[in-house]
């Protein structure tokens, strides 16, 4: 069985800039979560997506948006990103039917400088 | 959605029973009780759900009292290795079928020996 990962590890954007990150769902799994985690914070729900459409979404603005992919992978965009953006951001999958046992990768580490 | 209340940090002793406190004192109907362990440098890892009363698998307990306002996480036994940051996740299921998810603070339990 594989586990969620995630890509990139780490990454240094300039404020203004674009970003993509890119999260791979562990083998099975149907429905993609992502979460910014500041330092020291618990972790915040941007969004969620199942069958490739946005499935519920947290405080978070249009700049940050995302795509499910038929495989089930998924990615989140940041547009315009702002100092505040620096945090880590996880990905985590589940099963329809069982959204709050979610399964998370490592993450990927932003630096907006 | 619920906020959620817990504890910054614990001490305990290896081999004690750890008991962990959330509170989430707006908790909705359709909303469910999950909670997590991170360790540094890692995404959250799945520990135990539940939904009222008391839930029990390999590694801990959930208990829910009637009024579901607050949830106490159980490790028995704890060791060196269970040093980590504990979080309770209020998840709820809206009646449109989109998912929110919050958060708490965590809890830094550290185990000495």
């Amino acid at each position: 069985e594989t586990g969620v990962t995630q890509s990139p590890t780490h990454l240094i954007k300039t404020r203004g800039q674009q970003v993509t990150l890119r999260c791979s769902s562990q083998s099975g799994h149907n429905t993609v979560s992502w979460y910014q985690q500041a330092l020291g914070q618990g972790p915040q729900f941007i969004f969620q997506y199942y069958r490739e459409e946005e499935n519920g979404r947290g405080n978070f603005p249009p700049r940050f948006s995302g795509l499910q992919f038929p495989n089930y992978s998924s990615e989140l965009n940041v547009n315009a990103l702002e100092l505040d953006d620096s945090a880590l951001y996880l990905c985590a999958s589940s099963l329809k039917g069982r959204e709050f046992e979610q399964y998370f990768g490592p993450g990927t580490r932003l630096t907006v400088t | 959605l619920a906020k959620t209340t817990q504890p910054i940090s614990m001490d305990s002793y290896e081999g004690q029973e750890v008991n962990i406190t959330c509170s989430h004192n707006n908790i909705a109907t359709n909303d469910y009780i999950t909670w997590y362990q991170q360790f540094p440098s890692q995404g959250p890892r799945f520990i135990i759900q539940g939904y009222k009363t008391k839930v029990t698998n390999e590694v801990a307990s959930l208990f829910i009292p009637a009024d579901r306002k607050s949830s106490t996480l159980s490790l028995p036994r704890v060791s060196l290795s269970d040093t980590a940051v504990y979080y309770c996740l209020v998840g709820e299921a809206l009646t449109s079928g989109t998912y929110k998810y919050i958060f708490g603070t965590g809890t830094r339990l550290k185990v000495l020996a």
